[in-house]
């Protein structure tokens, strides 16, 4: 198992372009989330899925955009990248059986800088 | 809302000297509570967790961490600090239930564990 996988590993943009940051799982997970770290911060919830087809919003989540169109994957769109959206964003994903076991699991991050 | 208060965003000790990061949750019924670390660059990783079994859980690395649920706390803490175990920490809660939007984790601001030679 690869786990969870996130490409890039980094990207600087320019303000106003747009991206989409990739996030990959095998492991057969219904859900998955993507947190953004910034220092002092703590991880904050931008987008999550609890499966295909299904996504809801985070704590953070304008300037973000996502879709879930098939169980591995979960992309995040960045539509017109600003300076505030400079971060280090996680992927992560859980098994949402219903049982107590709610343990994520994290993907190495990518680091986005924009200018 | 969840709410999680890690105290101390620096911690530093000697090497083999007790380590104890602390983590208050705000919550009336007792969540499911994780506690996570960060090597430099990397992602997070799971240290161990609480999901109402016993009080006290041990996880990885020789970390342990008590629910005290009079206090609110799930402080984590190590016997004997090892050079290794320099790392961002953090503490995490979520909802218990099975609907999805209770798998969202709130984390704290953490705290970054220095330990000296």
């Amino acid at each position: 198992n690869a786990g969870v996988t996130q490409t890039p590993k980094f990207q600087v943009l320019k303000t106003g372009q747009s991206m989409t940051l990739q996030c990959a799982q095998d492991m057969n997970h219904e859900y998955m989330s993507w947190y953004r770290q910034d220092p002092g911060m703590g991880l904050r919830l931008i987008h999550y899925s609890v499966g295909a087809g299904i996504t809801d919003q985070g704590e953070v989540p304008n300037g973000y955009n996502v879709s879930r169109s098939t169980t591995e994957d979960f992309p995040l769109r960045l539509l017109s990248a600003a300076p505030s959206q400079t971060s280090v964003y996680f992927c992560a994903s859980t098994v949402a059986a219903g049982g107590p076991d709610k343990t994520q699991y994290f993907g190495p991050g990518t680091r986005l800088l924009v200018l | 809302a969840q709410s999680v208060t890690q105290l101390g965003s620096h911690v530093s000790v000697s090497e083999g000297a007790l380590v104890l990061l602390r983590c208050n949750y705000s919550s009336s019924v007792p969540p499911y509570l994780f506690w996570y670390v960060q090597y430099p660059n990397q992602g997070l990783q799971l240290l161990l967790k609480y999901t109402s079994a016993a009080t006290l859980v041990k996880g990885i690395n020789g970390f342990e961490a008590e629910f005290k649920k009079s206090e609110t706390s799930f402080h984590l803490t190590k016997p004997s600090a090892h050079m290794s175990d320099a790392a961002e920490y953090f503490c995490a809660v979520s909802d218990r239930g099975s609907g999805g939007s209770n798998y969202k984790l709130t984390f704290g601001k953490g705290t970054l564990l220095t330990v000296n030679p």
